[in-house]
């Protein structure tokens, strides 16, 4: 069973362009979760997703982010009109339905 | 609302220490604690959990006891190593709710 898979691991992105990271779930897993991570600080819970549901998405930014997570395929966390302050790694999980698992994070830098 | 609070780091110390990382909590119900590790440029990793009061986890020579008097799952280790270095995390999820929190992590050095 192979684990999280996130890609890109590294996304450099100009300011004002769009940045979208994957996250593909462990199988047989149906919750996924978005975490900021920026440097030198803890984890940022961003959102959490069901196959097809937004469940929590109270740590999102209201504006340039979302997430989705269909019924097929990844989930993709998508940043429009990137801002330098964007630059972090961001980790997806995901889980079962008890504890999480993470994948390697993508590394996103806003030039 | 529920969540986790982890004493500040860093934390340095020298090869054979003895490692005690603080982690105190705040929920309702019984929630299942965890502690997490983060090496350079990875991802968290699972290090240890505990489902119930009293439960002991235990992995890689790391410790912890969910203390559910103290609402505490302090991480202890008996000697570290230099490969020990990375950040630790200690969370906790609520049976039956998908909601995880995270503690601000610790970083640990361990000097040769």
């Amino acid at each position: 069973n192979a684990g999280v898979m996130q890609n890109p691991r590294h996304l450099v992105r100009r300011r004002g362009q769009e940045a979208r990271l994957r996250c593909s779930p462990m199988k047989g897993h149906s919750h996924v979760y978005w975490y900021r991570q920026l440097p030198e600080e803890g984890l940022k819970f961003m959102v959490y997703l069901q196959k097809e549901n937004i469940i929590d998405e109270s740590g999102m930014p209201k504006e340039r982010f979302s997430a989705e997570f269909p019924k097929e395929g990844p989930s993709i966390l998508r940043i429009q009109q990137v801002v330098r302050g964007d630059s972090a790694a961001y980790f997806c999980a995901s889980s079962p339905g008890t504890e999480q698992f993470f994948g390697p994070g993508t590394r996103l830098t806003v030039l | 609302g529920n969540s986790v609070t982890q004493m500040e780091g860093p934390v340095t110390l020298s090869e054979e220490a003895f490692l005690t990382i603080n982690c105190t909590y705040t929920a309702t119900g019984y929630p299942s604690l965890f502690w997490y590790v983060q090496y350079p440029g990875e991802g968290l990793q699972l290090l240890l959990k505990a489902t119930k009061a009293d439960d002991k986890g235990s992995n890689k020579g790391f410790e912890a006891t969910y203390r559910k008097e103290t609402t505490s799952f302090h991480l202890e280790k008996g000697s570290v190593q230099v490969s020990d270095s990375a950040v630790y995390f200690c969370a906790l999820i609520r049976y039956n709710n998908n909601d995880m929190r995270f503690g601000a992590g610790t970083r640990l050095t361990v000097k040769p």
